[in-house]
């Protein structure tokens, strides 16, 4: 089973910040958060990932909260190009260890 | 990062027949897994492809139905055998790196018919 629950739909007004959260109350000391998207008809895509500091790159920022149960995907200024499924995934930072996909946030980026 | 391609990008088969897809990484992996997506849904965890050994599956999944190979660091192949429409998905193979993320390929879409 998904280790995190998110909001099933989201709506975002292109060229503002789009916040994706994710709670993950049951996460484990060695497991991270990871964000991934899918856009319609590809592959699932990283985003990003952390621990326990927030995290920026040039795709977004994401911040966990102090007790790491939850954490906010923040895409600083969303295009329609953004428009996707974005999961949220907990998991060990290894190779080896499986992604597991819950049914993830669709995000709509409206012009 | 990671290059993954597939072959083939989509097919349509008669049920009862079989279709093996192919999942090629750009440079060496230590872990490939594949994945099917069902309409409308998100994706579900298949098998791990272990080089050199025999797949792990997951529950609800058997190696009689989609066997697997991954004869390299670079290779897996996935056969979904006997096919029957309810096999009509997209079938994705993700490969993990030293920088321990997963990279996906694009994804096989099957139609049955």
């Amino acid at each position: 089973d998904a280790k995190t629950t998110q909001p099933t739909s989201m709506d975002c007004a292109e060229g503002r910040a789009a916040n994706l959260p994710c709670n993950h109350s049951t996460i484990s000391g060695n497991e991270y958060v990871y964000w991934y998207r899918q856009i319609h008809s590809q592959g699932p895509q990283y985003i990003i990932h952390g621990l326990k500091n927030n995290e920026t790159n040039e795709m977004a920022s994401l911040i966990i909260t102090e007790d790491r149960k939850s954490s906010t995907l923040i895409l600083p200024h969303a295009t329609l190009r953004d428009t996707a499924v974005y999961y949220c995934i907990v998991r060990v930072y290894a190779s080896y260890d499986k992604v597991i996909f819950g049914p993830g946030t669709s995000l709509s980026v409206i012009p | 990062s990671a290059v993954i391609s597939q072959k083939p990008s989509r097919d349509i088969c008669q049920r009862g027949t079989s279709l093996t897809i192919q999942c090629q990484v750009d440079s060496q992996v230590t872990m490939m897994f594949w994945y099917r997506q069902q309409p409308g849904q998100s994706l579900t965890l298949i098998a791990t492809a272990n080089q050199g050994s025999e797949a792990t599956y997951e529950s609800g999944f058997v190696i009689d139905k989609f066997p697997i190979s991954r004869p390299n660091l670079t290779f897996s192949t996935l056969t979904v055998s006997n096919m029957s429409p309810e096999d009509s998905s997209i079938y994705l193979c993700s490969g993990g790196t030293g920088e321990n993320t997963q990279y996906f390929g694009p994804g096989t879409r099957l139609t049955v018919l």
